[in-house]
């Protein structure tokens, strides 16, 4: 099993819609979590992070995380076509201070 | 204006070659970081740095140098060890205390 597990997609939703992107986790990724969305060639950036279960929201997006089931999810409200891009997952290498990060789910949204 | 900077934006090695990438940032971080992300692949980690002077290897070190003796700057060698060097390479910084990492524009890295 991976350390940080993403379907690589592509996942295509209307705009307007709900787009739901999930990540599973092994033992060795410790309970920081992290969303990044990465345009074609361009670096990835930083949208969301959640530490403790639950739901987190901010603006049209919202974080949830479930550790019993290691996993770790990302819902997009209110889709845009400016959305269309890689989203990675990372989390927290336990004992150290690197991050895991899985590859990444392409999100198509279209108009 | 505060952030990581990388150059070139673009670069191109010879067969033979080392070449050197840049990355300095101003946000006051401790830890530094090297990733290299192959096209349609995930971001691995070529090395990384908690503190001035001390580095430690990634999954994907070999081929690669590092030196850390300031704490702003963390430049990357690609030494002509490494047999397939193509690749967009992204520096990162992070904050220990809240663990979020930032990454700079990256440097398209290619063979001649």
């Amino acid at each position: 099993q991976k350390e940080v597990e993403q379907n690589s997609g592509p996942l295509s939703v209307p705009e307007g819609a709900i787009a739901s992107l999930n990540c599973t986790y092994s033992d060795r990724v410790s309970q920081s979590f992290f969303w990044y969305r990465q345009y074609s060639g361009k670096s990835p950036e930083l949208i969301m992070s959640i530490y403790s279960n639950g739901d987190k929201e901010d603006g049209r997006f919202t974080a949830q995380l479930n550790k019993a089931s290691q996993y770790v999810s990302l819902l997009i409200r209110d889709s845009q076509p400016s959305d269309s891009a890689t989203y990675l997952c990372a989390g927290g290498d336990s004992g150290t201070y690197k991050y895991i990060f899985g590859t990444g789910t392409r999100l198509k949204v279209l108009a | 204006d505060g952030g990581i900077t990388q150059s070139p934006k673009y670069l191109f090695r010879k067969e033979g070659q080392n070449v050197t990438l840049s990355c300095e940032q101003n946000l006051n971080h401790d830890a530094m970081y090297w990733y290299r992300q192959d096209p349609g692949q995930g971001l691995r980690l070529i090395y990384y740095s908690q503190i001035v002077n001390d580095f430690q290897k990634g999954d994907i070190a070999e081929g690669y140098s590092v030196s850390r003796e300031k704490k702003e700057s963390f430049p990357l060698t690609v030494t002509s060890a490494q047999k397939n060097p193509t690749a967009f390479y992204l520096c990162a910084s992070g904050d220990l205390q809240n663990e979020k990492l930032f990454f700079g524009s990256g440097t398209q890295l290619s063979v001649l």
